[in-house]
Parts: structure tokens; sequence; C-alpha cells
């Protein structure tokens, strides 16, 4: 399948600032685009998800938006704590329900 | 409820020798997953079974890798001969079903080849 790609590699930034992480894509049949948060040596964990038909979809102090126009969405991280420090990986759907994922970003959250 | 689980956690072998690793997918799930993740990258589709059925096997290395889902709950992923280059976390992931695009993963098993 086609590639995500995700922006930046890493991110390093102080405790309580704004951390954002974007990623694009090609496959206008895509419609489902998850986020998955990786602590070094666990398994993925899905953060959150959004579909096409919405444009924006929060949880608390995570955010993601989606632009389908420019095909790309990103994930906004609100007043970082350190243990939001891990491997965030974006994804899109291609095909069916198979996944495509992006090659991650290493936040960094300094106290 | 459980999550998924897969075992061993860990396998160290020497290159061309066989290895297998078990994954049971949450409870009720019919969908299920076997990615590969290198390090440093994100996972990488191996399959996907529906129920028993492998619908998608495109990116299997059909040589030495093969997967099965006799009962469409419990799933093997077998490699034999192992080369070097398998060195890998592979995960595990489930889905309530073929119209659920949710994946939850397994915690991997983390393959060292010698």
């Amino acid at each position: 399948g086609e590639n995500v790609e995700q922006h930046p590699s890493t991110l390093s930034v102080q405790e309580g600032d704004s951390a954002v992480i974007k990623c694009t894509y090609s496959d206008s049949a895509s419609n489902y685009f998850p986020w998955y948060k990786q602590e070094l040596g666990k398994r993925p964990q899905l953060i959150i998800d959004i579909r096409s038909n919405v444009g924006e979809k929060k949880d608390q102090r995570i955010a993601v938006t989606l632009n389908k126009t420019a095909k790309h969405f990103s994930l906004h991280i609100t007043e970082t704590q350190p243990e939001d420090s891990a491997v965030y990986f974006c994804a899109r759907n291609s095909g069916y329900s198979t996944l495509t994922f992006g090659k991650g970003t290493m936040l960094l959250v300094s106290p | 409820e459980a999550g998924v689980v897969q075992s061993p956690r860990y396998k160290i072998i020497e290159k061309k020798q066989p290895v297998a690793f078990w994954c049971n997918p949450i409870s009720g799930h019919n969908t299920l997953y076997w990615y590969r993740q290198n390090l440093g990258q994100g996972p990488e589709l191996l399959i996907r079974y529906e129920n028993e059925e492998a619908v998608d096997d495109s990116q299997l290395p059909k040589d030495r890798f093969s997967a099965e889902r006799l009962k469409g709950v419990d799933s093997t992923l077998k490699i034999q001969p192992a080369e070097l280059g398998d060195s890998a976390v592979y995960l595990c992931a489930s889905s309530p079903s073929a119209g659920a695009y949710e994946q939850y993963f397994g915690p991997g098993t983390r393959l060292t080849v010698t």
C-alpha cells in the first residue's frame, strides 16, 4: 500500500507545552485515521481516532484534526506531561480494515 | 476484559531454526492480524484473518512464513527457516469484525535471530 508520511521523527518539549505531530497520505479512499501510543517495550495503544466524516475530535488533552482535501491529519497534545513521553504512530486504513502506519514520532517531555 | 495475549514474549534462536508465535485475541473478536515491527518503524501487516479465513496475506513471505487460525480463535505464526533479517517484534492485533476499524494489539514477541 501507499505510505503515510509522519513528521517530525523526534519532538522534545517542556512539560506543560503543546505537541503537534502531522501525517500526510495520498490514498483518497482512506476514511479511518487512528493514532497509537507505544511506550518502550510495550504494545501500541489506540489513543484516539477519527473518521472522514468529521474534521476534529477531542478527548481531554488530546485532539486529532483531519483535512481530507489536503490529505493530512494531526495529533495535538496540550499541557504535556512526562508520562506522555512515548513513540506515537499515525495510521490510515488501506483496502478495507488493514492499517498502514507511519514511521513514528518519539515525543520526549522534559519536567 | 482480557486483552490480546501473545506468547512467548521473547525468543532467541539461531538462523535456520524454526520458530512459532501464538496469539489469543480478545474474546469475540473475529478479525485477527499479524504485524511485524522492525526497530524504529511502524508495524507492517503480514496477514489478516476473518474468522478462520486468511483474507489478506499479500505481504506474508510465503517461502518461509506460514500462519493458521484453525478454529477462528487462536492463531499461530511460524517461520521456517529463520533468517537474520527476521529479527523484529511480531505483534498480533484483533478487531471485533471486518467492519470495525479499531484494532487492539498484544504485547508482541521479540524475536532475535543470531
